[in-house]
């Protein structure tokens, strides 16, 4: 199994720039998150989806936008780069709410806005 | 709102020695609890995590973690570190009926003296 699969890597972007984070799963999960790791500051929530079509904002949403219009696929839009956006991005699944259920992450993407 | 505190920034054990991470979180429902772990330049794996039941919970490498309620906390705990645990914990809380909206603490960043 490929369980949660994000790409790129790695980017640089300069101020301004627009880019899009990709992010799927193959395990049928309803439940898809992105969260922004920062040194001291742990994750933070910025967008999740419930499920196809459904998104809702999480702690630190501006600056981003997210559409999920398939199960598989959670991409993340950052419409003008910041420096303040320079962050460690991953994106995690999980099952339905309610069941015993725990998140899987991906293996993150290192973003760097100069 | 959920929310996890983490007091601990950084720890530093003897390999050998026993370990106690903290972990306290706010809630006003019955939580979900997780621990999380984070090799450097690595993902999340999940170590262990508490939906309900037995307040004592044991999870991947050893690791074990008591829910209390009264104290709203979740230790995680190891009777021996090894130098392959250091790494970075995370605590994490999530609601009952939003699996996808996990909240996670700030980190503990484990060294291990040889």
């Amino acid at each position: 199994n490929a369980g949660v699969t994000q790409t790129p890597k790695f980017q640089v972007l300069k101020t301004g720039q627009s880019m899009t984070l990709q992010c799927a799963q193959d395990m049928n999960h309803e439940y898809m998150s992105w969260y922004r790791q920062d040194p001291g500051m742990g994750l933070r929530l910025i967008h999740y989806s419930v499920g196809a079509g459904i998104t809702d904002q999480g702690e630190v949403p501006n600056g981003y936008n997210v559409s999920r219009s398939t199960t598989e696929d959670f991409p993340l839009r950052l419409l003008s780069a910041a420096p303040s956006q320079t962050s460690v991005y991953f994106c995690a699944s999980s099952r339905a709410a309610g069941m015993n259920t725990e998140a899987f992450f991906g293996q993150g993407t290192r973003l760097t806005v100069v | 709102a959920q929310s996890v505190t983490q007091p601990d920034i950084h720890i530093t054990v003897s390999e050998g020695a026993s370990l106690e991470l903290r972990c306290n979180y706010s809630y006003g429902a019955t939580p979900y609890l997780f621990w999380y772990v984070q090799s450097p330049g690595q993902g999340l794996q999940l170590l262990l995590k508490y939906f309900s039941g037995d307040t004592l919970v044991q999870g991947i490498k050893g690791f074990e973690a008591e829910f209390k309620r009264s104290q709203s906390s979740f230790n995680l705990r190891k009777p021996s570190v090894h130098w392959s645990d250091a790494a970075e914990y995370f605590c994490a809380v999530g609601a009952y009926s939003s699996a996808s909206k996990i909240i996670f603490g700030s980190g503990t960043r484990l060294s291990i003296r040889p």
